[in-house]
């Protein structure tokens, strides 16, 4: 099946600093790439949708020039939380998918964030 | 607009007991994927299952049994003889032709030694 990794796992940042997530499509190419915000004991919740070579589209509520998203390539898209505060903690996940893969996402193994 | 339910927020079990999950989906789609995926305390989603809406036919592999109603919007999820590896939080899902996957709020099962 496809593979999608993300990196780093887990990342401990201060209060004010910017830190960037990668997630990469190990074995497809990936036209569209989706990144999740889950806070503890909460659902997943959709942050914006990424095409390759398009700005990302954001969903309501989710700080653009915040969560800066991009998908330069069909294998790598990242999120790089800019400014991050406390508030920012949470597990972000992303997945993609593909040509023929209208109905599928592939999830990657998700990144803890934290921000002192 | 597409909308997933867990009624159940969290289940406690004994181990060996059979426990459901029970997934109510509203969709105006025709085509659409349904699925389930288990997160572990690791929180790597691992993928279940997926079922097109043209297919009813019940689902068993091992343990794990699915059962596809379109009849009453569910996509019900039945561990059978649980066991404590099976706990996780459980999210069912929901695709549409070129949308987003709308997860449910998810249930967290407990299985006790």
């Amino acid at each position: 099946g496809a593979v999608v990794s993300q990196h780093p796992s887990w990342v401990i940042c201060k209060s004010g600093t910017s830190v960037k997530i990668e997630c990469r499509s190990l074995d497809f190419q990936a036209t569209t790439m989706f990144w999740y915000r889950q806070f503890p004991k909460q659902s997943l919740m959709l942050m914006a949708t990424s095409n390759e070579g398009s700005k990302a589209t954001y969903e309501q509520g989710v700080e653009k020039d915040k969560f800066l998203i991009n998908h330069a390539s069909l294998t790598l898209s990242t999120l790089t939380v800019t400014s991050a505060h406390p508030e920012d903690s949470s597990f972000y996940i992303c997945s993609a998918t593909g040509q023929g893969l209208t109905y599928e996402q592939y999830f990657g193994p998700g990144t803890r964030l934290t921000v002192t | 607009a597409q909308k997933v339910t867990q009624a159940q927020t969290e289940i406690s079990v004994v181990e060996k007991e059979d426990v459901t999950l029970d997934c109510v989906y509203e969709t105006r789609d025709t085509t659409y994927y349904l699925f389930w995926y288990k997160q572990p305390p690791s929180g790597e989603l691992v993928f279940l299952i997926r079922r097109n809406s043209f297919d009813e036919q019940n689902e068993i592999s091992g343990r794990y049994s699915w059962n596809f109603q379109k009849s009453t919007s569910s996509f019900n999820f039945t561990i059978t003889a649980s066991q404590v590896v099976d706990s996780a939080v459980y999210f069912c899902a929901l695709s549409g032709y070129g949308q987003n996957f709308v997860f449910g709020p998810g249930t967290r099962l407990s299985v006790l030694p």
